[in-house]
């Protein structure tokens, strides 16, 4: 079956310009995660959906950074007022409720 | 807090050498351990995992035991081959969401 798509791949954009990152989940997992990927951090969780429950969100680094999960399927991740340090690899993940996280390909962003 | 520590890379080997890229974690309480691997262009990949002490997940030849005396997770593989060449990353689950290391890069030369 599919598996978790993002879009786009690629998004290069300039500095103070915003951002939407799009992250469609295998269907009926109810679990949705967002990761950073950046060199010198590595993998950093940003933000957790479950369900109809309020989000997870301690791993979000700053208020540029939001989410939301509509209809508890697509998940779109919003960065405001892009910074350089926000080039990164974002990477998506969902689960059943407690199982095994399956990743996306990810979102290369660049911030020039 | 909960964190993982991995050997940092590259490492390179020839092909049908032996693997070992070291894994030790901190955690207040008993965590599932994972290796997840990600091949080149490609997004992160299960690769094994263990749920308790003294748990071995294995998957393609690669082998970790969860040592919960010496907390650590050591990736292992008796002869790897080129395919093989990737980045493999370290986990924990922290709650309900992953703690990665670092990620070590492997490469395989034939």
């Amino acid at each position: 079956g599919a598996g978790v798509s993002q879009s786009p791949s690629n998004k290069v954009t300039e500095k103070g310009k915003d951002v939407e990152l799009r992250c469609d989940p295998i269907s009926g997992h109810t679990a949705l995660y967002w990761y950073r990927q950046s060199l010198g951090q590595g993998l950093e969780f940003l933000i957790y959906f479950q369900g109809n429950s309020a989000p997870d969100k301690s791993g979000l680094p700053s208020d540029r950074f939001s989410a939301e999960r509509t209809g508890g399927s697509v998940s779109t991740l919003t960065i405001q007022r892009t910074q350089q340090e926000d080039s990164a690899v974002y990477l998506c993940a969902s689960t059943e409720y407690l199982g095994e996280q399956y990743f996306g390909p990810g979102t290369r962003l660049t911030v020039t | 807090g909960d964190s993982v520590t991995q050997m940092e890379g590259p490492v390179t080997l020839s092909e049908e050498a032996f693997l070992t890229i070291n894994c030790t974690y901190t955690a207040t309480g008993y965590p599932s351990l994972f290796w997840y691997v990600q091949y080149p262009g490609e997004g992160l990949q299960l690769l094994l995992k263990a749920t308790k002490a003294d748990d071995k997940g294995s998957n393609k030849g690669f082998e970790a035991t969860y040592r919960k005396e010496t907390t650590s997770f050591h990736l292992e593989k008796g002869s790897v081959q080129v395919s093989d060449s990737a980045v493999y990353f370290c986990a924990q689950n922290s709650g309900y969401a992953l703690n990665f290391g670092k990620g070590t890069s492997l490469l395989v030369t034939p």
